[in-house]
């Protein structure tokens, strides 16, 4: 069983660029959510997708997008992207319930 | 609006027992979970309690009261590695939110 992974790793970019993260679920997971953690802060919830459509969302502007893929991968797309937005960026899937939630390692953005 | 409350740090010694508090303020509750996060690792699920009570898990426990919004983790027999950040979260309708953590510190 191959656990959810997330890419890149780490992310360097630059105020108003734009930038688009990817997430691998656990096999036989059909919902991804994405969440921005902050330093020491707790993981802030950005959006929900199940079986390819937008199924939650936080409070997020606009400019955080994302989408599924049929085989329940994911993306977030992030536009004009703010100093605010250097982050841990973390998702998790989950078999439908969300009760039990497995995370990715995440990746780690940094806005200079 | 939806809220969660838990302390921001505790500090026990090896072999001691802890408690970490959660309130919460929210809509469309369907229960609430306890996620451990370890200094640059990604959250790993605990429990989850939908129902009043206490769920036991080996030194983990968790329970849960939804009249009184309130939920506690308890853990057992402290240990080294028992040091990380936990977080309780709620699971709303179509979203799970999180607490902003309790750093706990195991002391030999």
């Amino acid at each position: 069983e191959t656990g959810v992974t997330q890419s890149p790793t780490h992310l360097i970019k630059t105020r108003g660029q734009q930038v688009t993260l990817r997430c691998s679920s656990q096999s036989g997971h059909n919902t991804v959510s994405w969440y921005q953690q902050a330093l020491g802060q707790g993981p802030q919830f950005i959006f929900q997708y199940y079986r390819e459509e937008e199924n939650g969302r936080g409070n997020f502007p606009p400019r955080f997008s994302g989408l599924q893929f049929p085989n329940y991968s994911s993306e977030l797309n992030v536009n004009a992207l703010e100093l605010d937005d250097s982050a841990l960026y973390l998702c998790a899937s989950s078999g439908g319930t969300g009760d039990e939630q497995f995370f990715g390692p995440g990746t780690r953005l940094t806005v200079l | 609006g939806q809220s969660l409350e838990q302390p921001s740090e505790v500090t026990a010694v090896e072999g001691a027992i802890v408690q970490i508090n959660c309130t919460y303020q929210t809509s469309g509750f369907y229960g609430l979970s306890w996620y451990q996060q370890h200094d640059g690792g990604a959250p790993t699920f605990l429990s989850y309690n939908a129902l009043d009570g206490l769920e036991e898990t080996g030194r983990f426990s968790s329970f849960l009261s939804r009249s009184d919004s309130y939920g506690y983790l308890l853990l057992q027999e402290l240990q080294m590695k028992d040091s990380a950040s936990y977080f309780c979260a709620v699971l709303n309708n179509n979203d799970m939110r999180f607490g902003a953590g309790t750093r706990l510190t195991v002391k030999p």
